[in-house]
């Protein structure tokens, strides 16, 4: 079955330890974002990569970092850089042509005690 | 840059109809999406207009005005498994999406 996953499900770091979180897709994608939410909010948009080894800052990049070195995947790092890192992190992956519907992972609820 | 603005919360009668409106500012439109959201689950794709009017899809009708910025979805025949958050979300150049903050919409019996 194609589709895009993340783990874990839930995960706690302490403050000021970086953490990876995972994505990978087998829809044969080239496009994949991440994105951040909070409580009771919309999504923002953190990083995205429309192609194997390049990516681009979103809106809100700062204190998080990433990597695609696989088209299949697309870690995404949280830095003790990260102010408020606590939230639910939501990876999505695209074909590139106009109008492309993305595709969610089930999420990653990160908390920071 | 863009700005899209949702209502935060709407509530209905199971069998009833309800409207979600979207209003949005943006410097490049490659078209608008509506997503649906369970709590703590993934956002579920429901529809995307590009161009102007009404597409349908079962209960669910998304319609579109560019030259107003403006956008509703419309759910029909409620039920309880429709109560989730609803985000409205422009594509600009890029297939980059910004999203609304949601509207949670509350379905009563």
């Amino acid at each position: 079955d194609g589709g895009i996953t993340q783990s874990p499900k839930y995960l706690f770091r302490k403050e000021g330890q970086n953490v990876t979180l995972s994505c990978e897709q087998n829809l044969n994608h080239d496009a994949m974002y991440w994105y951040r939410q909070d409580p009771g909010q919309g999504l923002r948009l953190i990083y995205y990569s429309q192609i194997v080894n390049d990516f681009q800052k979103g809106d809100i990049a700062e204190g998080y970092s990433v990597s695609r070195e696989k088209k299949e995947s697309f870690p995404l790092t949280v830095t003790s850089a990260q102010k408020n890192p606590t939230a639910f992190y939501l990876c999505a992956s695209s074909h590139t042509n106009r109008g492309a519907e993305q595709f969610f992972g089930p999420g990653t609820r990160l908390t920071v005690l | 840059g863009q700005n899209i603005d949702q209502p935060t919360e709407m509530t209905a009668t199971e069998g009833a109809i309800v409207q979600i409106n979207c209003t949005y500012q943006t410097s490049g439109f490659n078209g608008l999406f509506w997503y649906q959201q369970h709590a703590g689950e993934a956002p579920t794709f429901l529809s995307y207009n590009v161009l102007d009017g009404l597409e349908e899809k079962g209960r669910f009708s998304s319609f579109l005005s560019r030259s107003k910025g403006y956008s509703y979805l419309l759910l029909k025949e409620l039920q309880m498994k429709d109560s989730a958050s609803y985000l409205c979300a422009v594509m600009a150049a890029g297939n980059k999406l910004t999203f609304g903050g949601g509207t949670r919409v509350l379905v009563k019996p």
